[in-house]
């Protein structure tokens, strides 16, 4: 167990449904980051909050929002979804703005768009 | 801008014969280095990490890595590979500025008894 918690493990949705993915980052981390795994794209970086604010932004589409609340957790909503969002979206986290010595994945939500 | 190239997208081996996987990155500054592991439908587990110091990096199940400087690589490495080390491997540079991982595009295992 990694200490970062993803719910939920699996996701099936239709086309133009929108669902949130849910992330408690490991205890005592403030950052939390948001990434994509597809067939076609690979693993890439989404968006990172750090302490409530984002702090970086990757490859995200508009269609994707993410915020992260007081306690820390962090939800990644994906709206008007097409077949192509289909893939493992992991969340990470870690101790600070700069944390990548402490970088700690989650296990992932498998979303499946039908 | 940063990129990792992981040239082989597809290596077999037979269980206890060696292994390297190779991984070249581009990056203007030292970078921070990584590989990970990921079984089918599982999650990324952390194998090692390179942030500065030693070159030869020692990680979990057996694996180690050597930064090369010169030639911008970081290859894992295996010398007895067993059956339970089939899976894809992802090599990753940080970006220290926006402190996020760029993957590379795998490479999967396959290993023969």
């Amino acid at each position: 167990d990694s200490g970062v918690t993803q719910t939920p493990k699996h996701l099936i949705t239709a086309t133009g449904q929108r669902v949130t993915l849910r992330c408690s980052p490991r205890s005592g981390d403030l950052s939390v980051y948001w990434y994509q795994q597809s067939l076609d794209q690979g693993l890439q970086f989404l968006i990172q909050y750090y302490n409530g604010e984002e702090r970086a932004k990757g490859n995200i589409l508009e269609r994707f929002s993410a915020q992260q609340f007081p306690d820390l957790h962090s939800e990644l909503n994906l709206s008007s979804l097409e077949l192509g969002d289909s893939a493992l979206y992991f969340c990470a986290s870690s101790v600070g703005a700069s944390g990548l010595p402490r970088y700690t994945f989650g296990s992932g939500t498998r979303l499946t768009v039908v | 801008a940063q990129s990792v190239t992981q040239p082989d997208i597809h290596i077999t081996v037979s269980e206890g014969a060696s292994l390297e996987l190779r991984c070249n990155y581009s990056y203007g500054a030292t970078p921070y280095l990584f590989w990970y592991v990921q079984s089918p439908g599982q999650g990324l587990q952390l194998l090692l990490k390179y942030f500065s110091g030693d070159t030869l990096v020692q990680g979990i199940k057996g694996f180690e890595a050597e930064f090369k400087r010169s030639q911008s690589s970081f290859n894992l490495r295996k010398p007895s590979v067993h059956w339970s080390d089939a899976a894809e491997y992802f090599c990753a540079v940080g970006a220290y500025n926006t402190d996020k991982l760029i993957f590379g595009t795998g490479t999967r295992l396959q290993v023969f008894p």
